[in-house]
């Protein structure tokens, strides 16, 4: 158990429709990063979080967002749902000390998310 | 852009045997850590490497980290089945971007 939860674990909804990815990161952690993963591919970097800012972004596309609150939980909001966005969203926690050169990170145990 | 690449992409190896996978850039990383993942579930942090020609061991695996800082490979020793899985490396960019990058991925499949 990583101490990273993610909720919920399966998530099935249609094109066109929007759905909320929730994130709680280990105690302690306060930064936040969010990553997409589809059948047989490698782990796409989405966006980080950092103490509630955002601190850099990858290949997100225009109709994600995401947040992190005060108590640094975050969500990831995923709209106009397309067929392609089917895939496995994992959120990971760091402590990450300024400059971030350890940058361990801790996965969560992931949301499958399936759009018909 | 900074990338890391990994090989091979796909290993398939009677139980007993020994792999190495490799990890490769053409930049230099402050540190890297390596994954492994199994179906459905998140990657859990093996190891991080951090000074330059730094080995570490667990267990029957060997992680090195490459002098020049550019390169790592990781080492099974008498694979067995539960080392089954998806190892990715990883590393924090050092463009001040704060991204965090993961290598291309190589699934390993141990056979009893």
């Amino acid at each position: 158990d990583s101490g990273v939860t993610q909720t919920p674990k399966h998530l099935i909804t249609a094109t066109g429709q929007r759905v909320t990815l929730r994130c709680s990161p280990r105690s302690g952690d306060l930064s936040v990063y969010w990553y997409q993963q589809s059948l047989d591919q490698g782990l796409q970097f989405l966006i980080q979080y950092y103490n509630g800012e955002e601190r850099a972004k990858g290949n997100i596309l225009e109709r994600f967002s995401a947040q992190q609150f005060p108590d640094l939980h975050s969500e990831l909001n995923l709209s106009s749902l397309e067929l392609g966005d089917s895939a496995l969203y994992f959120c990971a926690s760091s402590v990450e000390s300024f400059g971030g050169h350890y940058n361990e990170q801790f996965f969560g145990p992931g949301t499958r998310l399936t759009v018909l | 852009t900074q990338l890391l690449e990994q090989s091979p992409q796909f290993l398939s190896i009677q139980e007993g045997e020994n792999l190495t996978v490799y990890c490769n850039s053409s930049s230099v990383f402050s540190s890297l850590q390596w994954y492994r993942q199994e179906p459905g579930e998140g990657p859990v942090l093996l190891v991080t490497v951090v000074t330059g020609g730094e080995v570490k061991k667990l267990k029957r695996l060997t992680f090195q980290f490459g002098d020049a800082r550019k390169d790592s490979s990781l080492h099974i020793t008498a694979a067995q089945t539960g080392d089954t899985g998806l190892y990715l490396c990883a590393g924090p960019s050092t463009s001040g971007t704060y991204k965090y990058i993961f290598g291309t991925g190589t699934r390993l499949k141990v056979l009893a």
